[in-house]
């Protein structure tokens, strides 16, 4: 099925610990955003990559990097992982032309920093 | 379990009745809005859009209005059913050289039988 693939679904990880979450798209968008989503306050941008080979940060980048390896992968890696990073993150891709400005998001990664 | 929305404002509605979901939005030069859906542990989908030429738009069973003049947006679903029970958030598009979504925090909307 065509879509947003995010991996993996849940992680627990230990503090200082490091961690790449994986993101996949298939529906050959050119950007593609990670977002970060806590409880009562919606989802908040980490980073965007408006094109393959340039990334952004957006509202809340510290703690994180990322990589857009190639048009359809784009990765958040947590170099040192911290309690405060537990939350759950989307990735997200988004088509071109403005007839098409809508997300389509992953399911999600569950990650606790304990 | 799901812990997103546990402290949403929540919209409690009989199984049947209608709902409307009010959104402010923040930024005046903001031209393009969605709502999404998002049922417990999936990501949000995407429900419908408008742009800011337009100030109603409907869909199956869901209409948004616009109301640019105090920058607010609202969902109204139609016949309200068990399966519509999600948070429901809004997001404005701000052009800027990019795309970019800006949510807002979110709506619980809890349907009873």
């Amino acid at each position: 099925n065509a879509g947003v693939t995010q991996t993996p679904k849940f992680q627990v990880l230990k503090t200082g610990q490091s961690m790449t979450l994986q993101c996949a798209q298939d529906m050959n968008h050119n950007s593609m955003y990670w977002y970060r989503q806590d409880p009562g306050m919606g989802l908040r941008l980490i980073y965007y990559s408006a094109s393959e080979g340039t990334t952004d940060k957006g509202e809340v980048p510290n703690g994180y990097n990322v990589s857009r390896l190639n048009k359809r992968e784009f990765s958040l890696r947590l170099e040192s992982a911290a309690p405060s990073q537990t939350s759950v993150y989307f990735c997200a891709s988004q088509g071109t032309g403005r007839a098409n400005y809508g997300y389509t998001f992953g399911s999600g990664t569950r990650l606790t920093v304990v | 379990g799901e812990s997103v929305g546990l402290h949403l404002p929540t919209l409690s509605v009989q199984e049947g009745d209608n709902s409307i979901i009010n959104c402010a939005y923040s930024n005046s030069a903001s031209d393009y809005f969605i709502w999404y859906k998002q049922e417990s542990g999936k990501g949000p989908q995407f429900i419908i859009d408008i742009r800011s030429n337009m100030d109603k738009r409907q869909g199956q069973r869901v209409t948004v209005l616009l109301n640019k003049t105090v920058k607010h947006l609202s969902l109204q679903i139609a016949a309200t059913q068990p399966g519509d029970s999600a948070v429901y958030f809004c997001a404005e598009n701000i052009f800027g050289g990019y795309n970019k979504l800006i949510f807002g925090a979110g709506t619980r909307l809890a349907v009873h039988p």
